[in-house]
């Protein structure tokens, strides 16, 4: 696609419940990142995929987040057992690997839980 | 520990004047990526500086770096009401390619 595609926009859920957020990355881009942004403040770094594998998960809170990527295009972030302080901007960015690192974002899933 | 310091945090300009936002790093990096985000929208790409001295215009924003300082610029020339928006820098903390480090932001508001 044109750009950076994420569904849903909004989810609201309950507490302890399990939420999946899909993202569809530039079409050719190898390289997909998971951010997280509260309100009032910059997107914080979850995971990052090269191809179908985490290249590097040390952003990811706690057990509870979980994401894949089985064929390296799509993939899902996993949040098992919400939790009120998930609430947050959950934003998905793809790149082309090479020089400039240049990260392109997607529209954001707005995750609130209640 | 990377960390990102933007001032100022918010920003009140009024149309026609010039201002510069700051953006100092903590340790080491070469790459900084200025961002920037309208209200309930993602992030749009606006520079990316990849050597000390790099200097990047677009318009009527002027983005510099200056890797041994470890200090980046976002330069407003001539402020127009479209330029509101939050502005973010954001760091490469010289790991995994992608893991950016952001600063909390600068919420500019141009008013005529």
């Amino acid at each position: 696609g044109a750009g950076v595609s994420q569904t849903p926009s909004n989810k609201v859920t309950e507490k302890g419940k399990y939420v999946e957020l899909r993202c569809d990355p530039i079409s050719g881009h190898t390289a997909l990142y998971w951010y997280r942004q509260s309100l009032g403040q910059g997107p914080e770094f979850l995971i990052y995929f090269q191809g179908t594998g985490a290249a590097d998960d040390s952003g990811l809170p706690n057990d509870r987040f979980f994401a894949v990527r089985p064929e390296g295009s799509v993939s899902t972030l996993k949040i098992q057992r919400t939790e009120r302080g998930d609430s947050a901007m959950y934003l998905c960015a793809s790149s082309l690997i090479g020089v400039t690192g240049e990260l392109f974002f997607g529209e954001g899933s707005r995750l609130t839980v209640l | 520990e990377l960390k990102v310091e933007q001032n100022p945090l918010f920003l009140s300009m009024q149309e026609g004047k010039n201002y510069t936002i700051y953006c100092n790093y903590s340790t080491t990096s070469d790459r900084l990526y200025w961002y920037r985000q309208d209200p309930g929208k993602s992030l749009e790409s606006l520079f990316v500086l990849l050597s000390n001295g790099a200097v990047k215009q677009e318009g009527r924003l002027m983005a510099s770096l200056d890797t041994k300082a470890r200090l980046s610029t976002l330069h407003i020339t001539a402020a127009v009401h479209d330029l509101s928006a939050t502005y973010f820098c954001a760091v490469d903390d010289g790991g995994s390619q992608g893991n950016l480090i952001f600063g909390k932001g600068t919420k500019l508001s141009v008013k005529p």
